[in-house]
């Protein structure tokens, strides 16, 4: 039953420790994007993927964020050194194409805490 | 740039009263408008879209008509139930297909 498929969904580290989230899209989905919700920003964009490209890395925050794709499949959002204001869950989404229309599908996120 | 601005909840309602909630945007160009739904302890889905000016998008008995002149996508329907209870987000696509979205409006319906 092929939805988005994130993981793990929830994870707790400590503050500097790095952390790796993972996110399966939707087979065929040639679009993928990762989205961070938090309580004081509302959603906000962070990278987009269009096959293995990331054309618009714009919502980063720091250099500390990073994220592949690869094989035009499996997505990993990379923190490096977390600090607590990267507290949040974070969403993944992919849609068949890229376009203004297309309606994007979320996994359920990952809920990360920095202690 | 480009921005969603929705109305501020909690919006709390009795079961079959009429809901609206308030969305307007900006941008440049002709974006794609969409509203999202949240159900409590579930993710995101999409609950309905339009993609052009006039253009009306529906489902379960939620409406919204994307209203070029006032720049907005206002969400409608007839008769709230208790189960229309989540987090609703307006939203924007830009051509890249990124959703830029609204705060987000809590719906609370009351038996």
């Amino acid at each position: 039953g092929a939805g988005v498929s994130q993981s793990p969904s929830n994870k707790v580290t400590e503050k500097g420790k790095d952390v790796e989230l993972r996110c399966d899209p939707i087979s065929g989905h040639t679009a993928l994007y990762w989205y961070r919700q938090s309580l004081g920003q509302g959603l906000e964009f962070l990278i987009y993927f269009q096959g293995n490209s990331a054309p618009d890395k714009s919502g980063l925050p720091s250099d500390r964020f990073s994220a592949e794709r690869t094989g035009g499949s499996v997505s990993t959002l990379t923190i490096q050194r977390t600090q607590q204001e990267d507290s949040a869950v974070y969403l993944c989404a992919s849609s068949l194409e890229q376009g203004a229309g297309q309606p994007q599908h979320f996994g359920d996120g990952t809920r990360l805490s920095i202690l | 740039g480009n921005s969603v601005t929705q109305m501020e909840g909690p919006v709390t309602l009795s079961e079959e009263a009429f809901l609206t909630i308030n969305c307007t945007y900006t941008a440049t160009g002709y974006p794609s408008l969409f509203w999202y739904v949240q159900y409590p302890g579930e993710g995101l889905q999409l609950l309905l879209k339009a993609t052009k000016a006039d253009d009306k998008g529906s489902n379960k008995g939620f409406e919204a008509t994307y209203r070029k002149e006032t720049t907005s996508f206002h969400l409608e329907k007839g008769s709230v139930q208790v189960s229309d209870s989540a987090v609703y987000f307006c939203a924007l696509g830009s051509n890249t297909g990124k959703l830029i979205f609204g705060q987000g409006t809590t719906l609370q319906v009351k038996p």
